[in-house]
């Protein structure tokens, strides 16, 4: 069975810190893998794609990693801000066309 | 450019009744996907649309769930019946074609909150 986990579950950080939320997958023949950031109430924002291709992807203070040998993705985030608290869910796409399998997420809280 | 809306946001409907839900995906999308999502858990895949065709159902949990899209571009998520156990977070997303961006990268709505009581 096609599976995506995320540990941890929670993770509270100070401000200013460097962190990393990480992502496990069965079945390292993936086509592609999707970050998300979710905020309470609202919809889910697409942070970084990275294709079974690549190996990473940056936008700003954002690093995603990709090792398909090691079922493994990670999300670095930089210099964490109290507005980076939110869930992010890691997402895989296993087959081009059909539908991302979710892990639960990691729900994020950064103080000021 | 406008995103994926999904109306109404909020539903709140009687055990037994049915609901309707509606997603207007991103203009130019030919694939749209519906999600159900329970509190503290990640998404859950329900069906998907490749323009006006039902590509995958697999993920409706029985036979009180439909979906359609006939003009391939607006969808219908229909639950007849409505449980209890109904009540949940159901987002859409859509997807451009080959060839615009990533494949099959997905861009989400702001979901329906459906309660049933």
């Amino acid at each position: 069975k096609q599976e995506v986990t995320q540990i941890p579950a929670a993770l509270s950080v100070p401000e200013g810190e460097n962190l990393v939320l990480n992502c496990s997958f069965t079945d390292s023949a993936i086509y592609n893998l999707q970050w998300f950031r979710q905020d309470p109430g609202k919809g889910l924002t697409s942070l970084l794609l990275i294709q079974s291709s690549q190996r990473e992807q940056t936008s700003g203070r954002l690093n995603a990693s990709l090792d398909k040998s090691s079922g493994r993705s990670t999300l670095y985030i930089a210099a964490s801000q109290p507005g980076d608290s939110a869930t992010y869910l890691c997402a895989v796409v296993w087959q081009a066309g059909t539908a991302l399998i979710f892990g639960k997420g990691t729900t994020l809280s950064v103080s000021s | 450019g406008a995103g994926v809306s999904q109306s109404p946001r909020y539903k709140v409907t009687k055990r037994g009744q049915d609901v309707a839900l509606r997603c207007d995906p991103i203009s130019g999308h030919v694939s749209l996907y519906w999600y159900r999502q329970a509190l503290g858990q990640g998404p859950e895949f329900l069906t998907y649309f490749n323009y006006e065709a039902q590509q995958d159902k697999s993920g409706l949990p029985n036979d009180r769930f439909s979906a359609e899209r006939p003009e391939g571009s607006i969808s219908t998520l229909t639950i007849q019946r409505t449980e209890q156990r109904d009540s949940a977070m159901y987002r859409c997303a859509s997807s451009p074609p080959e060839g615009r961006g990533p494949y099959n990268e997905q861009f989400f709505g702001p979901g329906t909150r459906l309660t049933v009581l």
